[in-house]
């Protein structure tokens, strides 16, 4: 089974703040990493699929960047508000492993008006 | 809309008894996935589905069985074998193929399943 980890699990800011999370994954046998967003009461929907070493990713104030060699990726959300409040969850693809998913137990985020 | 469809939304089973959770999705992928969360953890892989009439183990197989008859259905069945069954499911699906890698998987609402 993979090991992939993400930290903090859980994070309160106040509305404004700008925060980051990090996942990290397997360094060797990379094929993708995932980061979706999982409101409550909601399903979860998807961020940024990322592939390349270097790569950033940004879909309005959410930004994502990967490093494929030392096996990590940071998401980053600048001036929080309320509405960020999901936990965002990120997923490793191996190389050999088909369309399958393993995924870190999610970073829990709380922005407080 | 086009979408993945789970019911039912809560499921209460009895001590053995078998329940089966529905997952009905018209995107027209050719993947789908069943994946198990409990409190504080990651979702886990339980099944996937590549193709009708195909389907593999995920990492905690034991206790579920499946079934992928029609390329839109990947029911789930929580076997009495599953000794803690309490937990939330979750049913995605995603786009298979070499010419459009790297697809997001889609994911239902989910079910919650408890134990009487």
């Amino acid at each position: 089974i993979l090991n992939v980890e993400q930290s903090p699990q859980s994070l309160h800011v106040q509305e404004g703040d700008s925060t980051n999370f990090t996942c990290s994954f397997p360094s060797s046998n990379f094929y993708a990493l995932h980061w979706y967003r999982w409101e409550t009461a909601k399903s979860p929907e998807a961020l940024f699929v990322m592939t390349l070493n270097g790569d950033e990713k940004k879909k309005g104030r959410i930004s994502a960047t990967l490093n494929t060699k030392e096996g990590y990726s940071y998401l980053y959300i600048k001036g929080s508000q309320p509405e960020d409040s999901a936990t965002y969850l990120c997923a490793f693809r191996a190389n050999n492993a088909g369309n399958m998913l393993t995924f870190g137990g999610g970073t829990r985020l709380m922005v407080k008006p | 809309d086009g979408g993945i469809t789970q019911s039912p939304k809560y499921l209460f089973r009895k001590e053995g008894q078998n329940v089966t959770l529905s997952c009905e999705q018209n995107l027209n992928h050719d993947a789908m996935y069943w994946y198990r969360q409990d409190p504080g953890q990651g979702l886990r892989l339980i099944y996937y589905s590549q193709i009708v009439n195909d389907f593999q183990k995920g990492d905690i197989a034991e206790g579920y069985s499946v079934s992928r008859e029609k390329k839109e259905s990947f029911p789930l069945t929580v076997t009495s074998a599953q000794k803690n069954p309490t937990a939330f499911y979750l049913c995605a699906s995603s786009i298979m193929g070499q010419r459009r890698p790297n697809q997001p998987q889609h994911f239902g609402d989910g079910t919650r399943l408890s134990i009487l």
